[in-house]
């Protein structure tokens, strides 16, 4: 099992771009998250989703979007990026005993 | 609002000493976890409580859960220097099964020789 992919590793974004964050898991499981990781603070939640076709609000929503069109894959959609969505973003899938599992993660610049 | 405390936000140790990290939080929850983030890497689940007085051990890693006083605790027993990471605890504040994870600001603990 390759666990939980994130793809790109890197990224540098112009302001204003737009971009997809690509999640996918291999362990069939039907909750997977978006965090982000600002420098030296902990995880908070964007989106997540608890099956293919439903998705919600995290603590951290605005100037995201996401889709979960099958159980593998959660992309996240950035539309127009700004500077304060610099940090790093982690896809996770959870399991049994809601341990959540996470990516490698992805890091993204606005410049 | 949950809000999750850690302390101390850094800890330098001596190889073979003992030490304990606290995790507080605000909110009624009876889940917690434990996660080991190393340098510009993902983080690594470690521990999951579910329950009152919950313990889990892990080689020199021992977590406990007080949800009571809305307390838990990762002791850390003869420190090695492969333990040299940030350790952040995560409270559930989804009472339900979604599992809605409020993080810790982290703990970053250096063991020195």
């Amino acid at each position: 099992n390759a666990g939980v992919t994130q793809t790109p590793k890197f990224r540098i974004l112009k302001i204003g771009q737009s971009m997809t964050l690509q999640c996918t898991q291999d362990m069939n499981h039907n909750y997977m998250y978006w965090y982000r990781q600002d420098p030296g603070m902990g995880l908070k939640l964007i989106y997540y989703s608890v099956g293919a076709g439903i998705t919600d609000k995290g603590e951290v929503p605005n100037g995201y979007n996401v889709s979960r069109s099958t159980t593998e894959d959660f992309p996240l959609r950035l539309e127009l990026a700004a500077p304060s969505q610099t940090s790093v973003y982690f896809c996770a899938s959870m399991g049994y005993n809601n341990e959540q599992f996470f990516g490698p993660g992805t890091r993204l610049t606005v410049l | 609002e949950l809000k999750v405390e850690q302390n101390p936000l850094f800890l330098s140790m001596q190889e073979g000493k003992n030490y304990t990290i606290y995790c507080n939080y605000s909110t009624t929850s009876d889940r917690l976890y434990w996660y080991r983030q190393d340098p510009g890497k993902s983080l690594e689940s470690l521990f999951v409580l579910l329950s009152n007085g919950a313990v889990k051990q892990e080689g020199r890693l021992m977590a406990s859960l007080d949800t009571k006083a809305r307390l838990s605790t990762l002791h850390i027993t003869a420190a090695v220097h492969d333990l040299s990471a940030t350790y952040f605890c995560a409270v559930d504040r989804d009472t339900g099964t979604a599992s809605k994870l409020t993080f810790g600001t982290g703990t970053r603990l250096q063991v020195t020789l």
